[in-house]
This record gives structure tokens, C-alpha cells and sequence, in this order.
């Protein structure tokens, strides 16, 4: 069974420039999720969708941080303009939705620096 | 507010000697208790959950414990391999699957 897959692996810009990160999580997995996880720390939840509908993204930084995942599938997930404070790892995971298997599965990450 | 504090945060063992990592957890009600390993540059690799106070797990030299305040993972005969952060996570009762990470503790194992 194929991981969940995510791109780039790493990205540098410059502050006040834009990005985009790409999942996709494992095959059937109806729920996904955008974790930042800061240098030292343990992962932070962004944003929770369930199928293409967001379940919770009280902690997104909607002022400049965006997220979609058309068609329940692949997701992606922008930050625009960057900070400094934004350098960070993504992490994407998903899960099933149904039963009693709360596991989550991890994509490899995406490391941002900010400069 | 649901917080997870792990230790402690880094700890260095010889090959071969035994140790326990802690996770103590404030929650409303828990609904599992999660325990992750993560290498540098990778994401965390899932290893147990716990659902109730007194269940253990075992995989290979690991042993997850709960209580219902905390959870240890006991780690016998560490090998080099073993070099990893461990992670422990919460999933409160009533929570959409979101999960609450303590910010680790870092095993390094030395030959």
C-alpha cells in the first residue's frame, strides 16, 4: 500500500513571497489533514477535511494561509504572503473515516524556510 | 484546554540499556492515546494506541503503557536503531479525530 505523498520536499523563498504544497494521501483514506510542525516541536493541526469538506481549520492563519482539496482526493495547501515565523515543516496525514481506527498516516513533509 | 507534556525532552542510553519515556496528559476525556516515532526528515511513523487505563502494547523492544494520567513507553535493550524522536498524541472524547502532539522526547542510543 502506497504513503501518503507529498511535494515538494523542500522550499526556500523569500518573505512576502507565496507557495504551495501538494498531498496525497493514502488510497481511501476519506480524511486528510495539514499539520505545521516548528523546529523542536510536535506537529500542530491547520486543517481537517473530511472527503473535500473542512471539519475544522480554527487554527489556519486564514489571513494568509489557504487550503483546498477538490474532488476528496488530493489536497493543497498555500501560504500567502510568507513570514519569517511561517519556516517550518508541513506535514500531511490521513486516515479512515470509519470504525474504530483512529491512526493517522504521515507524508514525508515538506521543510519551508523562510528567508 | 487538552495538553500533552512529554520527558523528559532528550535522553542518551548505552546499547542495551533499559528506560522509560513519559507522557502525561491533561484532557476532558480521552478517547486514545497515541504513541509516534519520527526520524530526522521524515514524518512521524505510527507505533501504538492505547484506548484505556491499564492496556499495554508491545512491538519488538517497545511497551506502551496508560494510566489516567499518563503513559510511559519503555524501551528494553535499546539498539542504535532505536535513535529516534518519540511523539505522544491525544484524541479527546467528542474530538473529530484531531489529534494533540506533546513535543517529544529525543532517544539517541550509543553503540
Amino acid at each position: 500500500e502506497a504513503g501518503v505523498a507529498q511535494s515538494p520536499r523542500y522550499k526556500i523563498i523569500e518573505k512576502r513571497q507565496s507557495v504551495a504544497f501538494w498531498c496525497n494521501p493514502i488510497s481511501g483514506h476519506a480524511t486528510l489533514y495539514w499539520y505545521q510542525q516548528i523546529l523542536g516541536q510536535g506537529p500542530k493541526l491547520l486543517i481537517q477535511f473530511q472527503n473535500n469538506g473542512v471539519v475544522d481549520d480554527s487554527q489556519l492563519p486564514k489571513d494568509r494561509f489557504s487550503a483546498e482539496r477538490l474532488k476528496g482526493v488530493d489536497s493543497t495547501l498555500k501560504i500567502q504572503p510568507a513570514k519569517l515565523e511561517d519556516s517550518a515543516v508541513y506535514l500531511c496525514a490521513s486516515s479512515p473515516v470509519a470504525g474504530d481506527s483512529y491512526e493517522q498516516y504521515f507524508g514525508p513533509g515538506t521543510r519551508l524556510t523562510v528567508t | 484546554e487538552d495538553q500533552v507534556t512529554q520527558s523528559p525532552e532528550a535522553l542518551r542510553l548505552q546499547e542495551g540499556e533499559s528506560s522509560s519515556l513519559n507522557c502525561s496528559y491533561t484532557v476532558s476525556g480521552l478517547r486514545g492515546l497515541f504513541w509516534y516515532r519520527q526520524d530526522p526528515g521524515k514524518g512521524p511513523e505510527f507505533l501504538f494506541t492505547l484506548y484505556s487505563a491499564g492496556e499495554e502494547k508491545e512491538k519488538e523492544r517497545l511497551k506502551a503503557t496508560l494510566t489516567k494520567k499518563e503513559s510511559f513507553l519503555h524501551i528494553t535493550a535499546p539498539k542504535p536503531e532505536d535513535s529516534a524522536t518519540y511523539l505522544c498524541a491525544v484524541l479527546p472524547s467528542g474530538s473529530a479525530r484531531q489529534l494533540t502532539f506533546g513535543s517529544g522526547t529525543q532517544l539517541t542510543v550509543l553503540p
